[in-house]
């Protein structure tokens, strides 16, 4: 079945750019996602691409997309102590269900 | 809008204890989705409701859970009898299933079964 993975931890400096991974196997996903996670609150949708598109940029946030290798990244430049969160990578394929990854747990550091 | 409504916040109750989570989608979206989320497992998609019909209810653990859409606007998922391997957060969320579909989610039932 389809699945999702990430690396569980990261940690960057204040000011310092962050580099969020995520791999998936799902060939045939239609849509990419971001969500963040912050403490006590649900997931909050960050971002999204569609799977013909390679880049997209909202403000401090790029995500890339390479396809032939089914990996995902999303950039936060500028990283601030609000961004420390979880995020959590996700796919959908047209009909069915999101799938999840485990999350990657953003610690910025003063 | 206010967005998707879960109550209650907190839920502390005793092993055996019938638990009920109640949830408010957003007003036009025709999907609903419960998930749950622990450390050891993750996030977890329990069962989902399109146009108030549970389509796929493969995830929920065991005949111990059941879940209710009896209208657009009105979701619950009841745990009965309930075990302490059931605590963790629950989540609602819902969403307009279009060619792009943006899930939305709550923010979340604390269950603790002690």
């Amino acid at each position: 079945g389809e699945d999702v993975e990430q690396s569980l931890f990261l940690s960057v400096r204040e000011g310092d750019s962050s580099v969020i991974n995520c791999t998936y196997t799902d060939s045939s996903s239609t849509y990419l996602y971001w969500y963040k996670q912050e403490p006590g609150a649900g997931l909050q949708l960050l971002t999204y691409i569609f799977s013909n598109m390679d880049m997209k940029q909202d403000q401090r946030l790029t995500v890339l997309l390479n396809k032939k290798d089914k990996h995902l990244s999303l950039r936060i430049a500028d990283t601030q102590t609000g961004d420390s969160a979880i995020y959590f990578c996700a796919e959908m394929n047209y009909g069915q269900n999101f799938v999840f990854g485990p999350g990657t747990r953003l610690s910025v550091l003063p | 809008d206010a967005g998707v409504i879960q109550s209650p916040r907190h839920e502390v109750t005793e092993m055996g204890q019938e638990v009920t989570l109640r949830c408010k989608p957003i007003s036009g979206h025709n999907s609903l989705f419960w998930y749950r989320q622990t450390m050891m497992r993750g996030l977890e998609l329990l069962i989902y409701f399109n146009n108030n019909v549970p389509i796929d209810d493969s995830g929920m653990p065991e005949d111990r859970f059941s879940a209710k859409m009896p209208n657009a606007s009105f979701s619950t998922l009841k745990i009965q009898p309930s075990e302490p391997r059931d605590s963790a957060v629950y989540f609602c969320a819902s969403s307009f299933r279009t060619g792009m579909e943006k899930l939305f989610f709550g923010s979340g039932t604390q269950l603790s079964v002690l």
